[in-house]
């Protein structure tokens, strides 16, 4: 199965400050998707990571507040700007192999702001 | 993507088999049954999919019912350790798919 690295796996962060969460895959996936969960909730799509194009964002986020990046077949990032109080949650990282069909998950990023 | 609707919690004896049902009656002929489980405060970790024959690897069973409404996740021997909340999604293969994720069913093993 696919490895999938995130970091940082947590932090703290000040109000109004930005915030990149990389992720790392080590082998070469044809999907990447960034998740969020927020506390005691289920895992929401934020977005699918496009490489070399922009991400594709699902209703509810947009990007100026989740910017994303996808260099490569097995590198992005997503961005938290402008954090408020509300953004504290676990971000997670997801890739998918195609040749298996299964989707893998990173360990996340706990994301705590104050 | 067809709905899925689990059981919110769930017991099992430690040693005993864990069976978690899942219905997905709006299911389309080309939609998978996956299933996952997230431990607390980790990433959720794949178990097991199927299209419509019964799937068996080294965790888990997958039944699903030959009109494929309905499917079934067997532990076979749950352990303290398969205390988890356990996701059922239906998907369809083409490329471009994602999981989307419901509220899931909290499996409780106990000693």
């Amino acid at each position: 199965s696919a490895v999938i690295s995130q970091k940082p796996s947590r932090d703290i962060c000040q109000r109004g400050t930005s915030l990149t969460i990389q992720c790392q895959v080590d082998s070469q996936v044809t999907m990447m998707f960034w998740y969020r969960q927020q506390p005691g909730q289920s895992l929401t799509l934020i977005a699918t990571a496009n490489q070399g194009s922009e991400a594709t964002y699902e209703s509810g986020f947009v990007i100026d507040k989740f910017p994303i990046s996808r260099p490569n077949l097995t590198f992005s990032t997503l961005t938290v700007s402008n954090m408020s109080p509300e953004d504290s949650s676990i971000y997670l990282c997801s890739a998918k192999d195609l040749a298996k069909n299964i989707q893998y998950f990173g360990a996340g990023t706990r994301l705590s702001v104050l | 993507d067809a709905k899925t609707t689990q059981p919110p919690s769930m017991d099992c004896a430690e040693g005993r088999a864990a069976n978690l049902p899942c219905n997905h009656s709006t299911i389309s002929g080309n939609e998978y049954v996956y299933w996952y489980r997230q431990i607390h405060s980790q990433g959720p970790q794949y178990i097991i999919h199927g299209l419509k024959n019964n799937e068996t690897n080294e965790m888990a069973s997958l039944i699903i019912t030959e009109d494929r409404k309905s499917s079934t996740l067997i532990l076979p021997h749950a352990t303290l350790r398969d205390t988890a909340v356990y996701y059922c999604i239906v998907r369809p293969a083409e490329y471009g798919n994602k999981l989307v994720f419901g509220a899931g069913t909290i499996l409780r093993v106990k000693s």
